[in-house]
């Protein structure tokens, strides 16, 4: 049972480059969430979604686009990266919304330089 | 939105004495307040979480009280050790926006 799984591990992107990073959970979750976690700022939601087709934006969304096409696959979209989006990625899913345990994967680290 | 606050930043406790973490938010509406650990490396993992129709959850070392009239929860971990050492993370959330906001975190050093 996999669990959680995000794609890439570690990533390198200069200034205005796009790319994904790939979320998929394989526990039949409808709830899927994307953090960001930087240094002294905890952990900051940037999109969540409820089920397949419905997305919705957290904190700090501005920069950020996201799609729920499958229960599986949340997949969070930087369209022109920027240095502050430097930062470790975090994906999540729970069986029922927020107010049950949320399941984290391993985390994508991302340097825009 | 809900905001959550999060005491101390950093925390050292000697092995074997208790440590304590406490945590306000702002939105009454605020129900389920689970509290997560990370460790080096890794994603959050939850430890332990309360329901706002309960003051107070117990499991085995770790405990968690809530009180709800002056919106604050606490993390008390007790008989601390070194496994301890680990970065530690309250959050809130509400049935109105389904959204779980979290604290800056607690980094737990446990001293030998």
């Amino acid at each position: 049972n996999a669990g959680v799984t995000q794609t890439p591990k570690f990533q390198v992107l200069k200034t205005g480059q796009s790319m994904t990073l790939q979320c998929a959970q394989d526990m039949n979750h409808e709830y899927m969430s994307w953090y960001r976690q930087d240094p002294g700022m905890g952990l900051r939601l940037i999109h969540y979604s409820v089920g397949a087709g419905i997305t919705d934006q957290g904190e700090v969304p501005n920069g950020y686009n996201v799609s729920r096409s499958t229960t599986e696959d949340f997949p969070l979209r930087l369209l022109s990266a920027a240095p502050s989006q430097t930062s470790v990625y975090f994906c999540a899913s729970s069986h029922e919304g927020s107010r049950t345990e949320a399941f984290f994967g391993q985390g994508t680290r991302l340097t825009v330089v | 939105g809900e905001n959550v606050e999060q005491h101390p930043s950093t925390l050292s406790v000697q092995e074997g004495d208790s440590a304590v973490i406490k945590c306000t938010y702002s939105d009454s509406a605020s129900n389920y307040f689970p509290w997560y650990k990370q460790e080096l490396g890794k994603g959050p993992q939850l430890i332990i979480d309360i329901r706002s129709n309960v003051g107070e959850k117990k499991d085995q070392r770790i405990a968690v009280t809530l009180n709800k009239t002056a919106k604050h929860f606490s993390l008390h971990i007790t008989e601390t050790q070194p496994e301890d050492s680990a970065v530690y993370f309250c959050a809130a959330s509400t049935f109105r926006d389904d959204k779980i906001i979290f604290g800056k975190g607690t980094r737990l050093h446990i001293l030998p």
